[in-house]
C-alpha cells in the first residue's frame, strides 16, 4: 500500500495519560499536514511541516500538544493530559513536492477520551 | 473572516436524481477550491482542484464548477455508490499555510 498510513487506527484512553499518534506519508511527499475532525464537522488545521520544519501551528492548538516530523520522513502527534474534549478524529495528509496543493489523507486515528 | 459554507448540510437523492451541493467562500485571494468525498470512520479521498473562476473539471457523474464567489458539485444519476460526505475546502490565503474546510454535506443515495 503506498498510501499515507496512520497508526494507531484507534485509541481509547482515560483522560489524563498522553497519547501519541504516528502517521507515515506517502514515500517522497515532503509536505505533512495533521488535521483534527470531530462529528459532523470539517477537518480543522492543527500544524503543518515542509521536511522536518514545522512551518505553522494553530493558535487553537494548546500547549499540552506537539507534533514532530525527525528527518522529514514520518511525523508524531503527542497529547499530553488528555482531556474529553480532544476525543476526535486525528487525521494526516502529505502533498508532492511537486505539486500545487493536493493533500492525500490516511484512515485517522479516532481518539476517545473517558 | 477566510470562510467556507456549505450547503445544504445534508441530501436525500433517489437513484438518478440529479442534484448539486453548494460551496460558497470568503477569502482573501483564493489559491485552489478542492472537493473532497469522506466516507464514514475513512479520510478524505480527493476529488478536483479548481484554480480560476469559470473552470469545470469531471469524473464519472460528478462535475465541479467555480465561480468568483462558490463552487458547484454537480452529480449527474446519481448512484447509491456515491452515498458520501463531500467536503470543500480553499486553500491557504496568503502568508498561511492554513486550509479552510467547509462542514460537508452528507448526501444519501436511494435505490
Amino acid at each position: 500500500d503506498t498510501g499515507v498510513s496512520q497508526n494507531p487506527r484507534h485509541k481509547i484512553t482515560k483522560r489524563g495519560q498522553n497519547v501519541t499518534f504516528r502517521c507515515d506519508p506517502i514515500s517522497e511527499h515532503n509536505r505533512l499536514y495533521w488535521y483534527r475532525q470531530t462529528l459532523g464537522q470539517g477537518p480543522e488545521f492543527l500544524t503543518y511541516f515542509q521536511n522536518e520544519a514545522q512551518l505553522e501551528k494553530s493558535r487553537l492548538l494548546s500547549d499540552r500538544f506537539s507534533a514532530e516530523r525527525p528527518k522529514g520522513s514520518f511525523s508524531t502527534l503527542e497529547i499530553q493530559r488528555t482531556e474529553q474534549g480532544d476525543s476526535a478524529m486525528y487525521l494526516c495528509a502529505s502533498v508532492l513536492p511537486t505539486s500545487r496543493d493536493t493533500q492525500y489523507f490516511g484512515p485517522g486515528t479516532r481518539l476517545t477520551v473517558l | 473572516e477566510d470562510q467556507v459554507t456549505q450547503s445544504p448540510e445534508a441530501l436525500r437523492l433517489q437513484e438518478g436524481e440529479s442534484s448539486s451541493l453548494n460551496c460558497s467562500y470568503t477569502v482573501s485571494g483564493l489559491r485552489g477550491l478542492f472537493w473532497y468525498r469522506q466516507d464514514p470512520g475513512k479520510g478524505p479521498e480527493f476529488l478536483f482542484t479548481l484554480y480560476s473562476a469559470g473552470e469545470e473539471k469531471e469524473k464519472e457523474r460528478l462535475k465541479a464548477t467555480l465561480t468568483k464567489k462558490e463552487s458547484f458539485l454537480h452529480i449527474t444519476a446519481p448512484k447509491p455508490e456515491d452515498s458520501a460526505t463531500y467536503l470543500c475546502a480553499v486553500g491557504p490565503p496568503s502568508g498561511t499555510y492554513k486550509y479552510i474546510f467547509g462542514t460537508g454535506t452528507r448526501l444519501k443515495v436511494l435505490a
